[in-house]
């Protein structure tokens, strides 16, 4: 089975601050990981995703993630937060090895940029 | 802008009416899906096509069924509607099956159940 958790409803970062947005997952092999982003009354879009390879991973508008397989964990940052960045933003995983080829998502969590 | 188009934008309807949900993939994507989206209960997978045929299953109703047509377009149709149907409902779509394939969201269809 897989699941991912984000613990945190809200986070609130002033702009120029960086922000940290967590994430944890479970799955019984390996994990294909991502992020997407939705902006209000807008679809999601995708941010990045981590499959193999190098665990820092690089994606859209300044956003990067960190695949940390001892914690189970992918949580997204970005060195300075812009206000526009205010949206949800939801984690999903995929057991590599699972037999569903549907990931989870996350409950999502709303980043909230202060001027 | 993804590629993905939905129609309708906006819905409104009563309860027990039947209304269907009409999605274009990306050129090129074989994969469809389709998200229901709600305050009390998240983003919530309901159903994959793959290439016309069926793939994946999760937390649909037997009120909604869904199809994928020979051009890809897909429609979600819903049923006896009930006021807790209303929500936002996705379609999102990828190249292949799924797995590590990125999946691309359209903008959506809000669906209010008077």
């Amino acid at each position: 089975a897989q699941s991912v958790a984000q613990p945190e409803d809200q986070v609130n970062v002033a702009e120029g601050n960086p922000l940290t947005v967590k994430c944890t997952y479970s799955v019984s092999g390996n994990p294909y990981l991502f992020w997407y982003v939705q902006y209000p009354n807008r679809g999601l879009q995708f941010l990045l995703k981590y499959i193999t390879g190098d665990n820092l991973v690089k994606g859209s508008y300044g956003f990067e993630a960190e695949f940390n397989k001892s914690q189970t964990s992918f949580h997204l940052k970005k060195p300075s937060a812009l206000v526009s960045d205010s949206a949800l933003y939801f984690c999903a995983v995929r057991d590599r090895y699972g037999g569903s080829y549907i990931p989870t998502f996350g409950r999502g969590t709303s980043l909230i940029v202060h001027p | 802008d993804s590629g993905v188009t939905q129609t309708p934008k906006h819905l409104i309807t009563a309860t027990g009416q039947r209304v269907t949900l009409r999605c274009s993939p990306r050129s090129g994507d074989l994969s469809v899906y389709w998200y229901q989206q709600s305050l009390d209960q998240g983003l919530q997978f309901l159903i994959q096509y793959y290439n016309g045929e069926e793939r994946a299953k999760g937390n649909i109703l037997e009120r909604f069924s869904a199809q994928q047509f020979p051009d890809l377009h897909s429609e979600l149709n819903l049923s006896s509607l009930e006021l807790g149907d209303s929500a936002l409902y996705f379609c999102a779509s990828s190249v292949d099956l799924g797995g590590q394939e990125t999946q691309y969201f359209g903008p959506g269809t809000r669906l209010l159940v008077l």
